[in-house]
């Protein structure tokens, strides 16, 4: 059972938007920033969002982040096929003393 | 060009030990913290441990405590994993990761991974 909690799944056609949620607690995203990351089959996870809303560069403004409270947000808009992938929320546990990763959500372009 | 290769994975028995290394280039390894990550087949991201820049404090998830020691030298701009009393569950792809600091100096965020190194635990 992961500290944050993401849905397994989430699916949309091209062209909709999806959102992925995160929810956390007040020693984790309450009171710190939170990262998401993207994973494709057999590849090293990469960074999409930092500082819970801040794209690095290359990643287009099709996604972005949010953060309310002690739950965070991924919105991806504008689906792609090759949106299809795992997302991961992550934050740094204050009563943990570390980083925590939500379960992970397999997004499906339909 | 940031690289971060991993080595060190493979085969071990239970209740053994292996050491991973992580050799880094492309950047100024000794400003970093820098952060080992697993993934174990078929299940999400698990955060293993992490340490300052220059190792004066080091973070580690709790179910590895007392039996994994992360460690790095910086003038060889390389970053270990010592896993001692491995155990089935231990068995993942470890992640050598580069962890940027925040404003305040304190670990912000993973912002390049590794191609990761596989160890396996079983009998």
């Amino acid at each position: 059972q992961s500290v944050l909690t993401q849905p397994p799944s989430a699916s949309g056609t091209p062209g909709q938007r999806v959102t992925i949620s995160c929810s956390g607690s007040s020693s984790n995203i309450g009171s710190n920033i939170v990262n998401w990351y993207h994973q494709f089959p057999g590849t090293a996870p990469k960074i999409l969002i930092y500082r819970s809303s801040q794209r690095p560069s290359g990643v287009p403004d099709r996604f972005s982040g949010s953060k309310s409270g002690t739950s965070a947000s991924l919105a991806i808009s504008g689906l792609q096929s090759e949106d299809e992938a795992d997302y991961y929320c992550a934050a740094w546990d204050d009563s943990l003393n570390g980083w925590v990763f939500g379960g992970g959500t397999k997004l499906t372009v339909l | 060009e940031v690289q971060l290769v991993e080595s060190g994975g493979g085969l071990v028995q239970p209740g053994g030990s292996l050491k991973l290394s992580c050799a880094a280039s492309g950047f100024s390894f000794s400003n970093y913290w820098m952060t080992w990550v697993r993934q174990a087949p078929g299940r999400g991201l698990e955060w293993v441990a992490n340490m300052k820049p220059d190792g004066s404090e080091k973070y580690y998830v709790e179910s590895v405590k007392g039996r994994f020691t992360i460690s790095r030298d910086n003038a060889k701009n390389s970053l270990y994993l010592q896993m001692n009393s491995l155990r089935a569950e231990d068995t993942a792809v470890y992640y050598c990761v580069r962890d940027r600091m925040d404003s305040s100096g304190w670990s912000a965020d993973f912002d390049y991974w590794g191609q990761g190194t596989l160890v396996t635990v079983s009998s």
